[in-house]
């Protein structure tokens, strides 16, 4: 069966430090993928989504970037973290077109100090 | 600017009761749905797909789709405490992506 592997699950940053979220995949080929955020007490925002190593589109314009070196494996970037980047990060997984369901893994919160 | 909608509740309901929490959404052509729990702190874990008009049941769980009008509904029935979470309505939008709802927030009183 597929699983979803995210960490750290707790992070806290200073403001203007870099930031590296890894996310993998096990159990299934050529996965989409995609990076959320929620903010607290808020709705999911999607941020990026890949539909193939190296294919990334970002739906939301910040100092955030994202990334696909292998198959199974999705990385959301910094350089300079803000304050406004705290939130619950979550990636998550779907096969098939984008009329499948997606499946989340655990997250990371992460608060910007 | 693709939109879908849920009461932000919360929504409360005594133990054994049908707890009803509806959906619309503002894009005509969608054409694949779904429901999601969230469990506070946790993450979002699936617990519907539908695609079809009419009713879905899985379990206590009940998706009802309604494309004419643009709404989807889910239904708990014999509610429990731990059915207590917030619950995210998912529209597929053209074969895109997906647009969450804010979610309800439901209560279950023992």
């Amino acid at each position: 069966s597929q699983t979803i592997h995210q960490w750290p699950a707790t992070l806290v940053q200073p403001v203007g430090s870099p930031l590296s979220l890894e996310c993998t995949v096990e159990g299934t080929s050529n996965p989409n993928l995609y990076w959320y955020r929620q903010a607290a007490g808020r709705g999911l925002q999607l941020l990026f989504y890949s539909v193939g190593i190296g294919q990334i589109s970002s739906e939301v314009p910040q100092n955030l970037s994202a990334s696909r070196p292998q198959d199974r494996q999705f990385i959301l970037s910094s350089k300079k973290l803000l304050l406004s980047d705290s939130g619950f990060y979550l990636c998550a997984w779907s096969v098939g077109g984008f009329d499948q369901p997606q499946h989340f893994g655990d997250g990371t919160r992460l608060s910007i100090l | 600017q693709k939109e879908v909608e849920q009461n932000s509740g919360p929504l409360s309901v005594p133990e054994g009761a049908i707890a009803s929490l509806n959906c619309t959404y503002s894009d005509r052509g969608s054409q694949s749905f779904f429901w999601y729990r969230q469990y506070s702190g946790k993450s979002p874990e699936l617990i519907m797909s539908i695609y079809s008009n009419g009713d879905k049941e899985d379990g206590r769980f009940t998706a009802q789709l309604n494309k004419a009008s643009q709404y989807v509904s889910l239904l708990i029935r014999d509610s429990q405490p731990s059915d207590s979470a917030t619950y995210l309505c998912a529209v597929e939008d053209y074969g895109q992506n997906f647009v969450f709802g804010p979610g309800t927030r439901l209560s279950v009183l023992p």
